[in-house]
């Protein structure tokens, strides 16, 4: 089983509607979540971050974090056809768990394509 | 401020050939890395460096080399470059290993094919 499990999609939405991203996990000792958005032809840049449990806000973005479940969602409102591009959740036990330094266990990205 | 500058964009070898992927970033970052990126299986850690003259191997380090003798620079070297190298390599790099919250910049990546 990958450490990281993400639903490859492709997810295909019309603008304006409410999209829903999600990753589940297999190791407790994840704290510290991150959604990355990659363009076409492009490196995957920072979306989101999160440590631990709960929710972060940022514009239209949401992050939510659930430990209990092993389970994480990114949820774009109000979505835009500049929103389309491949999402990739990545999360890590962190430096003070011992782990490898830097080490960031990707999920194999879901491809979102808002259309007008 | 170009961040993380990978070259070449585009590369093809043939079977048993060798080749560097060069990396530099200016952002004077501590860190840095390559992944390598294939449909369906996600990013996957090649190489990684904590500083210079300091480097370990990630999750699929066979086939590769690396060095750190700078702070800008990271370059990855084939040393005899095979189909299973075919592949989109990303450099990265953060601010600092000991960070938690130091995200990573990731430049825009290095198509190579071999044949």
């Amino acid at each position: 089983q990958k450490e990281v499990e993400q639903d490859p999609g492709p997810l295909s939405v019309p603008e304006g509607a409410i999209v829903s991203l999600n990753c589940t996990y297999s190791n407790s000792a994840f704290q510290y979540f991150m959604w990355y958005r990659q363009y076409s032809r492009k490196g995957p840049e920072l979306l989101m971050y999160t440590y631990s449990s709960g929710n972060k806000e940022d514009g239209r973005f949401t992050a939510q974090v659930d430990k209990s479940s092993k389970y994480i969602s990114l949820f774009i409102r109000d979505s835009q056809p500049s929103d389309s591009a491949t999402y990739l959740c990545a999360m890590s036990a962190g430096f003070d768990r011992g782990s490898t330094l830097g080490r960031l266990y990707f999920g194999r990205g879901t491809q979102l394509t808002v259309w007008p | 401020n170009a961040g993380v500058t990978q070259t070449p964009k585009f590369q093809v070898l043939k079977t048993g050939q060798s080749m560097t992927l060069q990396c530099a970033q200016d952002m004077n970052h501590e860190y840095m890395s390559w992944y390598r990126q294939d449909p369906g299986m996600g990013l996957r850690l090649i190489h990684y460096s904590v500083g210079a003259g300091i480097t370990d191997q990630g999750e699929v380090p066979n086939g590769y080399n690396v060095s750190r003798s700078t702070t800008e620079d990271f370059p990855l070297r084939l040393l005899s470059a095979a189909p299973s190298q075919t592949s989109v390599y990303f450099c990265a790099s953060s601010y600092s290993a000991r960070r938690n919250n130091s995200p990573l910049h990731f430049g825009n990546g290095t198509r190579l094919t071999v044949t």
